[in-house]
């Protein structure tokens, strides 16, 4: 049973680019979450998502930030016109139910140059 | 929504037992106590969950006392590979203190010395 995947593993942008961080949750979850754990600090969540829905994202910045979890495909992590604070590795996890265990990918580690 | 407080960091030598401590005082009546290791450049992953008294498994135990009001994580005879950041998390089954989300405090940064 694959766990949850992420891609890329790396990701180097210049700023003022888009940069778009993907996540495949493992089979059988249909619970999406979005992490970010910036230099030297602990992780901060973003995003929760069930397919094709945002459940809460009080943990997003409120520009230039979008998540969907679409009925097919992997969910998407989505930055526009990224600055150089934007530098951090972004965690997804997964969980069947709600109320159960948070499964986590290998994270994506974005670079703005 | 339950606070947690652990040391920073610890340090250990291979083949010793290492107990981590958690404090949550205000911990509710329906919380669990989750743990979550993350070693450098990859995402946490979940160790163990109790709720009350003893909970063992293959990789550690977690001692919980009668009040509940903290928690100790016990890895037995640590090796260098046990090197890793440890967080302790309040809150549902799925360790969440509100609607899905983990909320991570800075945990506890453990060295494996050989």
């Amino acid at each position: 049973n694959a766990g949850v995947m992420q891609n890329p593993r790396h990701l180097v942008r210049r700023r003022g680019q888009e940069a778009r961080l993907r996540c495949s949750p493992m089979k059988g979850h249909s619970h999406v979450y979005w992490y970010r754990q910036l230099p030297e600090e602990g992780l901060k969540f973003m995003v929760y998502l069930q397919k094709e829905n945002i459940i809460d994202e009080s943990g997003m910045p409120k520009e230039r930030f979008s998540a969907e979890f679409p009925k097919e495909g992997p969910s998407i992590l989505r930055i526009q016109q990224v600055v150089r604070g934007d530098s951090a590795a972004y965690f997804c996890a997964s969980s069947r139910q709600e109320v159960e265990t948070q499964y986590f990918g290998p994270g994506t580690r974005l670079l703005v140059l | 929504l339950a606070k947690t407080t652990q040391p920073i960091s610890m340090d250990s030598y291979e083949g010793q037992e290492v107990n981590i401590t958690c404090s949550h005082n205000n911990i509710a009546t329906n919380d669990y106590i989750t743990w979550y290791q993350q070693f450098p450049s990859q995402g946490p992953r979940f160790i163990i969950q109790g709720y009350k008294t003893k909970v063992t498994n293959e990789v550690a135990s977690l001692f919980i006392p009668a009040d509940r009001k903290s928690s100790t994580l016990s890895l037995p005879r640590v090796s260098l590979s046990d090197t890793a950041v440890y967080y302790c998390l309040v809150g549902d089954r799925g360790g969440s203190s509100n609607t899905g989300k983990l909320i991570f405090g800075q945990g506890t940064t453990l060295q494996v010395k050989p």
